[in-house]
């Protein structure tokens, strides 16, 4: 079965500085990988996803993701954080050929002034 | 992306009341719904996953008389909280899912606040 695992509840970081929001996940054969935002009584804002390809993955608002197979992880990352990048984050999988999609436990981001 | 749409988008109810959500695919063919529910501070949780036209698979733990799931057709699912209680006040957010091109593709639903006094 498949998992992810988002192994920080929080996330603190000062604006400007580099952000990292790690996520690791378990499936049987090649993963399908996605990161979602979620602002306050909001939906999710679809980040970015890894299907094939380059191992890093750029997507909206200037983050991005790096796939490594051997540690299976998918760690989101942003050079330079923003104050409104505060908010909960999900790293998700889905198995390739799968429908499922299943949500790790998300990490809340503060960036602060 | 595909725009997925829920209605409503808040909903108070009273407790023992029935309560239908509605989410519709815009501008995309949905084989298949999913259903999750998001408590405070907490990830999401598939409920049940339903193809158009069939009955809808229920994941462990959910109850599939308490929690109607409809998908009549390729652009519409009702999620029917029957009997409504206090404890199914939650954040319930639909997914559209189906093929884009060679690629099978998910998208989400801004989701529906319930709340039941």
């Amino acid at each position: 079965a498949q998992s992810v695992a988002q192994p920080e509840d929080q996330v603190n970081v000062a604006e400007g500085n580099p952000l990292t929001v790690k996520c690791t996940y378990s499936v049987s054969g090649n993963p399908y990988l996605f990161w979602y935002v979620q602002y306050p009584n909001r939906g999710l804002q679809f980040l970015l996803k890894y299907i094939t390809g380059d191992n890093l993955v750029k997507g909206s608002y200037g983050f991005e993701a790096e796939f490594n197979k051997s540690q299976t992880s998918f760690h989101l990352k942003k050079p330079s954080a923003l104050v409104s990048d505060s908010a909960l984050y999900f790293c998700a999988v889905r198995e390739t050929g799968g429908f499922k999609t299943i949500f790790g436990a998300g990490t809340r981001l503060f960036v602060k002034a | 992306g595909a725009v997925v749409s829920q209605h409503p988008s808040w909903v108070i109810c009273k407790s023992g009341t029935s309560v239908k959500i509605e989410c519709r695919s815009l501008d995309f063919q949905a084989t298949t719904m999913f259903w999750y529910r998001q408590f405070p501070k907490q990830s999401l949780m598939l409920m049940a996953t339903s193809n158009e036209g069939s009955k809808a698979t229920y994941e462990q733990g959910v109850e599939k008389d308490k929690f109607l799931i409809n998908h009549a057709s390729l652009t519409l699912s009702t999620l029917t909280v029957t009997s409504a209680h206090p404890e199914d006040s939650s954040f319930y957010i639909c997914s559209a899912g189906g093929n884009s091109g060679m690629v099978y593709e998910q998208f989400f639903g801004p989701g529906t606040r319930l709340t039941v006094l």
